[in-house]
């Protein structure tokens, strides 16, 4: 199985400001089509997880654009530009290039 | 109404066989998506448990697969998950998803359900 390793575990973010979230797999993510089968999902309190990104960079539909992804190989992070208060939850990387397996997840709470 | 709904027994004995229903609504089962269980167990993280395609065609983890049966009925816009030989290591919200075919990411999910093994 591939690995996937999220830090920080918990991040603490004040409205307005970024935040950054980082997420590791133990091989290569790159598909012979090019793209890297990464992606990143939101939990927020009480809910089911919600696509955010998709193949690494792409915003999934009605995500706003505060959101963004990038990596390459094994290093993918995701970004949010100025936090909100809506976006409070917990984050997990997924992989699909081989079986699906998800990273630990990243608490986002507001300091 | 609700994409994907989960339905099942919320209490399952050890060694007993846990079993789960996903009506799909306002989209057609056979419209080319992969059909998918996802579970996580109370406070943790998630784990993928397999996936079906209209056809029948099954995709399962490898670390469930031995009891693992995941099943479609395209009549009632349905799929179901059949798990095996249960232990407490198997309590868990048990969710419904939709995955593409092209690229395995979860577009849609349930709400899902809380199943407890005990008892």
């Amino acid at each position: 199985d591939i690995v996937m390793t999220q830090s920080p575990l918990s991040l603490p973010v004040t409205p307005g400001e970024p935040a950054s979230i980082s997420c590791r797999s133990s091989q290569s993510l790159l598909h012979r089509s090019g793209h890297y089968y990464l992606e990143w999902y939101l939990q927020k309190p009480g809910q089911s997880p919600q696509l955010l990104i998709y193949l690494s960079s792409n915003r999934a539909s009605g995500v706003p654009d505060r959101f963004s992804g990038s990596g390459s190989g094994t290093d993918f992070t995701l970004k949010i530009s100025r936090v909100e208060a809506e976006d409070v939850g917990v984050y997990y990387c997924m992989q699909a290039l081989q079986t699906p397996t998800f990273g630990g997840g990243t608490k986002v709470e507001i300091k | 109404q609700v994409p994907l709904q989960e339905s099942g027994p919320g209490l399952v004995k050890p060694s007993e066989t846990l079993s789960l229903t996903c009506t799909v609504s306002g989209y057609s089962i056979s419209s080319g998506y992969y059909w998918g269980c996802i579970r996580q167990p109370p406070g943790k993280g998630l784990e993928w448990i397999g996936s079906i395609y209209h056809s029948g065609n099954t995709y399962y983890n490898p670390s469930l697969k031995s009891r693992v049966t995941i099943s479609v009925d395209t009549s009632k816009n349905q799929f179901s998950l059949k798990l095996s030989s249960v232990t407490a290591a198997d309590t868990a919200v048990y969710y419904c998803a939709r995955s593409t075919v092209s690229n395995w990411y979860f577009d849609l999910w349930g709400r899902g359900t809380l199943v407890t093994v005990s008892s």
